[in-house]
């Protein structure tokens, strides 16, 4: 099977702009999580989808959202771009509730 | 919610040295336990887990047992290979009751270097 890809690996972007991270995960696999990983922070949740439902988010602000298609799919959109959203932007994925996640290789967004 | 502390700073080894990470963990309720490796330039590769009190993970030569009395689960390997070096994460799930794996909480990381 395919791993989980993420699309594109790399991103750079400007203050201000807005910026849209897909998201494909195992075939078959229909919850798909998101998490920012930084140096100063770490890796903190974003947000959970499943069959195309956000089941749980984390602690970021508005500029922050997400979605999932019926195919599984997910975007994350990330508005009004700031330096401080410079990271490393992981999907995992899994069949559902109680199956450990698999992780994609991630999206590097550089702000500037 | 769950939390979890892992031992900060790098930790650097020669080839076949022992190696300890330690993890511990608040948590209400028995949630299941992993370790998550990170090489470099990829994502997180699920290394190993443990579901209940008293499990053993094992996997590639690590292993970590979920003590519930201390409440830790430290990552053990008995002879490093530089092949090893990596970035290790302890991570349980935030949610009391911690059944949902898809919202995780990490460790800070540890920067594991294996010199030959």
């Amino acid at each position: 099977k395919a791993g989980v890809t993420q699309t594109p690996r790399y991103l750079i972007k400007t203050r201000g702009q807005q910026v849209t991270l897909s998201c494909s995960p195992i075939s078959g696999h229909r919850s798909v999580s998101w998490y920012q990983q930084t140096p100063g922070q770490g890796l903190q949740f974003l947000f959970e989808y499943f069959s195309e439902t956000q089941r749980n988010k984390g602690n970021f602000p508005g500029r922050f959202s997400g979605r999932q298609f019926s195919n599984s799919r997910s975007e994350m959109n990330v508005s009004t771009l700031e330096l401080g959203d410079s990271a490393l932007y992981l999907c995992a994925s899994s069949p559902g509730w109680g199956h450990e996640q698999y992780f994609g290789p991630g999206t590097r967004l550089t702000v500037t | 919610g769950n939390s979890v502390t892992q031992m900060e700073g790098p930790v650097t080894l020669s080839e076949e040295a022992f190696l300890t990470i330690n993890c511990t963990y608040t948590a209400t309720g028995y949630p299941s336990l992993f370790w998550y490796v990170q090489y470099p330039g990829e994502g997180l590769q699920l290394l190993l887990k443990a579901t209940k009190a008293d499990d053993k993970g094992s996997n590639k030569g690590f292993e970590a047992t979920y003590r519930k009395e201390t409440t830790s689960f430290h990552l053990e390997k008995g002879s490093v290979q530089v092949s090893d070096s990596a970035v290790y994460f302890c991570a349980l799930p935030i949610n009391a009751g911690g059944t949902s794996y898809g919202k995780l909480t990490f460790g800070q990381g540890t920067i594991l270097t294996v010199h030959p």
